[in-house]
C-alpha cells in the first residue's frame, strides 16, 4: 500500500513569489492534515479536513495561505506571496475513517526555503 | 493556552545506557500519541495510549500515561544506534469547538556507539 505522497520534496523560491504544495494521501483516508514544521520544533497544524470539508483552519495564515481538496482526497496547498518566515518543512499527514487524531500517517514533506 | 511540554529537549547517551523523555499537559488528555521522527525524516506513529495508569510496551520501548492522564513517558532500554531521532508526543486537546492534536517539542536523542 503506498503511504502519503507529497511533492515537490523540495522547493526554492525568492520572497514575494507564490508556491504550492500537493499531497495524495492514503487510499480511502478521510482525513487529511497539513502541518509546517519548523527547524528543532514539533509539527504546527495548519489545516484538517474531513473529506472536502475544512473543519479546522484556525492556525492557517489566510491572509496568505489557502487549501483546497475539491474531491475529499488529494489536496493542494498554496502560499501566495512567501515570506522569509515561511521557510519550514510542509507536512501532510491523513488518518482513517472514525475518530479524528487516530494514528496519522505522514508523508514525507516538503522542504520551502525562501530566499 | 493549553501546552504539551516535553524534558528534556536533548539527550545524548552511550549506546547500551537507557533514555527515558516526559511529556506533561496541563490539561487532562483523552489519549496520547508518542511519534518518531529520524533526523531529516518525518514522523511516525509509536503508539497511542488511552487508559489512566496504562502502560504498553514494544520490544526496548516502553510507554506510560498517568494516573491523572496529565503526562506521559518512553522510555528506552539499552539504547541502540538506530534510536537515533526526535520524539515527540502529542495529545488532543479542545480548543473552543474544534479538537486539536498538540505537539510537545520533542526530545532529540543522539547516540554513541
Amino acid at each position: 500500500e503506498a503511504g502519503v505522497v507529497q511533492s515537490p520534496r523540495y522547493k526554492i523560491i525568492e520572497k514575494k513569489q507564490p508556491v504550492a504544495f500537493w499531497c495524495n494521501p492514503i487510499s480511502g483516508h478521510n482525513t487529511l492534515y497539513w502541518y509546517r514544521q519548523n527547524l528543532g520544533q514539533g509539527p504546527e497544524l495548519l489545516i484538517r479536513y474531513e473529506n472536502e470539508e475544512a473543519v479546522d483552519d484556525s492556525q492557517l495564515p489566510k491572509d496568505r495561505f489557502s487549501a483546497e481538496r475539491l474531491k475529499g482526497v488529494d489536496s493542494t496547498l498554496k502560499i501566495q506571496p512567501a515570506e522569509l518566515g515561511d521557510s519550514a518543512v510542509y507536512l501532510c499527514a491523513s488518518s482513517a475513517a472514525g475518530v479524528s487524531y487516530n494514528e496519522q500517517f505522514f508523508g514525507p514533506g516538503t522542504r520551502l526555503t525562501v530566499l | 493556552g493549553q501546552q504539551v511540554m516535553q524534558i528534556p529537549q536533548y539527550q545524548h547517551v552511550q549506546e547500551g545506557e537507557d533514555f527515558t523523555t516526559y511529556c506533561n499537559s496541563s490539561t487532562t488528555l483523552s489519549n496520547i500519541q508518542w511519534y518518531k521522527q529520524r533526523p531529516g525524516g518525518h514522523p511516525v506513529f509509536l503508539i497511542q495510549l488511552v487508559k489512566s495508569g496504562e502502560v504498553k510496551k514494544q520490544k526496548r520501548l516502553t510507554f506510560q500515561f498517568g494516573e491523572a492522564k496529565k503526562n506521559s513517558s518512553l522510555h528506552i532500554t539499552a539504547t541502540q544506534t538506530t534510536d537515533v531521532g526526535t520524539y515527540f508526543c502529542a495529545g488532543p486537546v479542545y480548543a473552543g469547538n474544534n479538537r486539536k492534536l498538540i505537539w510537545g517539542l520533542g526530545t532529540s536523542l543522539a547516540v554513541n556507539p
